[in-house]
């Protein structure tokens, strides 16, 4: 069926690094901008960041521009998130979102949700 | 940056009664606005894009209306599971913001 698996999160410490993926199945995945959204414990969702459906570009909030790294590999059907040099304020669960876009086109919205991945950072 | 502001807080209602929620934009963003609901545990749902089209699947209850910076998403003879929180979201400017989210909840 039509889905999003995150794995990779963990509890790790402050200035080390992690590495979340984001399997995608049931869709042609190639076909799709996909995102990072994130939500810390209690709190709103945060988008973190989007890559094309090629690869070809990326944006980041600013509050993770120059530590972590989008990325997919559609070969694998699969989207990544380098988070490194994490601080406390990066514990949230993690969420890939699917673009609504599809057909090349990104559109900015999230119609496809993964169950989410917690990436806790603490000493 | 465009802020978005949600009001209210949260919002305590009985089932069958209307649910009326707003969402703020700091400027004028057309119709670019997303609605979301999410229950405790569990990922986001898309609901309502561009102001006012429900997604696939949405019950005909949710029905979304704005433009410009004043947005509503109104929700028809609540269901019980309708009670969950619900976030606005701006799709035309980076960082595409959300708004902090507007609890139902159950009276």
């Amino acid at each position: 069926q039509v889905q999003l698996v995150e794995s990779g999160g963990g509890v790790v410490q402050p200035g080390r690094s992690l590495r979340l993926s984001c399997a995608a199945s049931g869709f042609t995945f190639s076909d799709y901008g996909m995102h990072w959204v994130r939500q810390a414990p209690g709190k709103g969702l945060e988008w973190v960041a989007v890559i094309w459906n090629d690869g070809s570009n990326n944006y980041y909030v600013d509050s993770v521009k120059g530590r972590f790294t989008i990325s997919r590999d559609n070969s694998k059907n699969t989207m990544y998130l380098q988070m490194n040099s994490l601080r406390a304020e990066d514990t949230a669960v993690y969420y890939c979102a699917r673009d609504s876009g599809g057909q090349l086109l990104l559109r900015n919205y999230f119609d496809l949700w993964g169950q989410g991945t917690l990436v806790t950072v603490s000493s | 940056e465009i802020v978005l502001t949600q009001s209210p807080a949260t919002l305590s209602l009985s089932p069958g009664e209307r649910a009326t929620l707003s969402c703020r934009a700091s400027q004028s963003i057309s119709s670019f606005l997303a609605w979301y609901q999410q229950k405790p545990g569990r990922a986001p749902r898309l609901l309502i894009y561009d102001a006012s089209i429900r997604a696939t699947g949405i019950p005909a209850r949710f029905s979304g209306s704005g433009s410009g910076t004043t947005f509503t998403l109104t929700i028809d003879s609540l269901e019980p599971e309708d009670f969950a929180v619900y976030y606005c979201q701006l799709r035309s400017a980076w960082p595409l913001p959300f708004g902090q989210g507007t609890k139902l909840e159950i009276k």
